[in-house]
């Protein structure tokens, strides 16, 4: 089955960039959407934002201006890359397989798939 | 500041029934898919629940969802030990032009 694992930094400093990567296994990245979210300490579930395999892009607008998700086909994994970090964005980082489709009957976006996430703490 | 509001916590004893509420607008659950995710302590939230309703593979059916307006409802009967856990609603949010908004999450005590 897939399985999805994270990996990156466990310390960034303030202001600097926050780089992790997401390894897809056991499946093809080549279909559903991919995607990125994190926990602050303590706190409730923020999506970050998706990839599908084709590079379309969809991001959180509270996050927009920072994030990047890019997506690399021969090796089967995408990537989160977040600026201009701040305390705030100490978290716990998901990436997980998510399906996604708007239509008539409205709009649906579930995540069946999620790797074990990986904590980030952003400080000097 | 989630948009969607859940109860902060739920209890019960083990063999009753629970329900989780999840409160939001026509923007989000009035007009989109409800889904539901179970996270356990120190580990990675599980779908339970996609399309208001459709249960994944090896999902008992002790967990059901249902929708009704703009509210959304999380079941779990003959509640287990094994279900002491956070449970958080999802769904699209048309306005907010976000395609995935959480509900501020719920923990359920098995008393």
């Amino acid at each position: 089955q897939v399985q999805l694992q994270e990996s990156g930094p466990g310390l960034v400093k303030p202001s600097e960039t926050l780089s992790l990567t997401c390894t897809v296994s056991g499946g093809s990245i080549s279909s559903y959407y991919w995607s990125w979210i994190r926990q602050p300490p303590g706190k409730g579930l923020e999506w970050i934002g998706y990839i599908y395999y084709s590079g379309s892009t969809n991001y959180n607008p509270s996050l927009k201006s920072r994030v990047t998700i890019s997506v690399d086909t021969s090796k089967n994994q995408f990537s989160l890359k977040l600026s201009s970090v701040t305390a705030a964005d100490t978290a716990v980082y998901y990436c997980a397989r998510a399906s996604r489709n708007w239509g008539w009957r409205g709009g649906y976006y579930y995540m069946d798939v999620w790797g074990k996430g990986t904590t980030v703490t952003v400080s000097s | 500041q989630s948009v969607l509001t859940q109860p902060p916590s739920v209890s019960a004893a083990p063999g009753q029934k629970v329900t989780i509420s999840c409160s939001g607008s026509s923007s989000n659950i009035g007009n989109n898919y409800v889904s539901w995710y179970q996270q356990l302590p120190g580990t990675a939230p599980k779908l339970l629940i996609y399309e208001n309703n459709k249960r994944p593979s090896g999902i008992p059916d002790r967990f059901s969802g249902s929708k009704s307006g703009t509210s959304a409802t999380l079941g779990i009967t003959g509640l287990q030990t094994g279900d002491e856990a956070d449970y958080y609603c999802g769904t699209w949010d048309s306005s907010l032009s976000v395609e995935c908004v959480f509900g501020t999450g719920t923990k359920v005590t098995v008393l």
